[in-house]
């Protein structure tokens, strides 16, 4: 089982919808988890951190659910410029990240 | 640019080369870390350094792999007889835990090798 899983999609909304991406992770010891965006052959960049008590940055929601070991990105109001990988990410005690694959999402006009 | 440096950005190489990379982490960052990536995946951790010193090792990096980060500031990944399968995009990054950023990571944007 891999430690971080994601459907890899693609999800195809149009602008304005909102929509909503999952993340599981195996180890119950991991500290602290973020969701980062890759766009195509760059590199990944932080998007948010995702904290126990969910949290919002403008249209994105991120939400974290311990006992499940389950992590979620909502985007409201979806932008073309939001078409991008998604990568859900946990950091172990011991700092070092471990990504999933990415959920690739394309906003269409 | 004060941000991860890395270089080169774009190396082609014939099978059974040895090819390095180098990487410039953010000044007064004292962790270092290489991953590599490979179409339609996520970034692998390969290892980091924390200074001079390295603390964690994938087994992904086989013999063939060796990093060092000599005076605890840039960091050089030597690649020893390429394979096809090493074909990849190797990133780096660079953190510094503190009060304020915790433990953010900051990317490099990536050295891509195509092994032929």
């Amino acid at each position: 089982r891999k430690e971080v899983e994601q459907d890899p999609g693609p999800f195809n909304v149009p602008e304005g919808a909102t929509v909503a991406f999952n993340c599981t992770y195996s180890n119950s010891a991991s500290q602290s988890f973020f969701w980062y965006r890759q766009d195509c052959r760059k590199e990944p960049k932080l998007l948010m951190s995702v904290y126990s008590s969910g949290n919002e940055d403008g249209r994105f929601t991120a939400q974290l659910n311990r006992a499940s070991q389950y992590i979620s990105l909502l985007i409201r109001d979806s932008k073309l410029s939001d078409s991008a990988t998604y990568l859900c990410v946990v950091n172990l005690n011991t700092d070092k990240l471990i990504f999933g694959t990415g959920t690739r999402l394309q906003v269409f006009p | 640019d004060t941000g991860v440096s890395q270089d080169p950005r774009h190396k082609i190489t014939k099978r059974g080369q040895n090819v390095t990379f180098r990487c410039d982490p953010i000044s007064e960052h004292n962790r270092l870390y290489w991953y590599r990536q490979t179409l339609g995946q996520g970034p692998e951790f390969l290892t980091y350094f924390q200074n001079e010193a390295q603390l964690e090792k994938s087994r992904l990096l086989s013999d063939r792999f060796s990093a060092e980060r000599p005076k605890g500031s840039f960091s050089t990944l030597e690649i020893q007889r390429t394979e096809q399968g090493d074909s990849a995009m190797y990133l780096c990054a660079s953190s510094a835990r503190d009060r304020d950023s915790g433990n953010t990571i900051y990317f490099g944007e990536g050295s891509w090798l195509t092994v032929v």
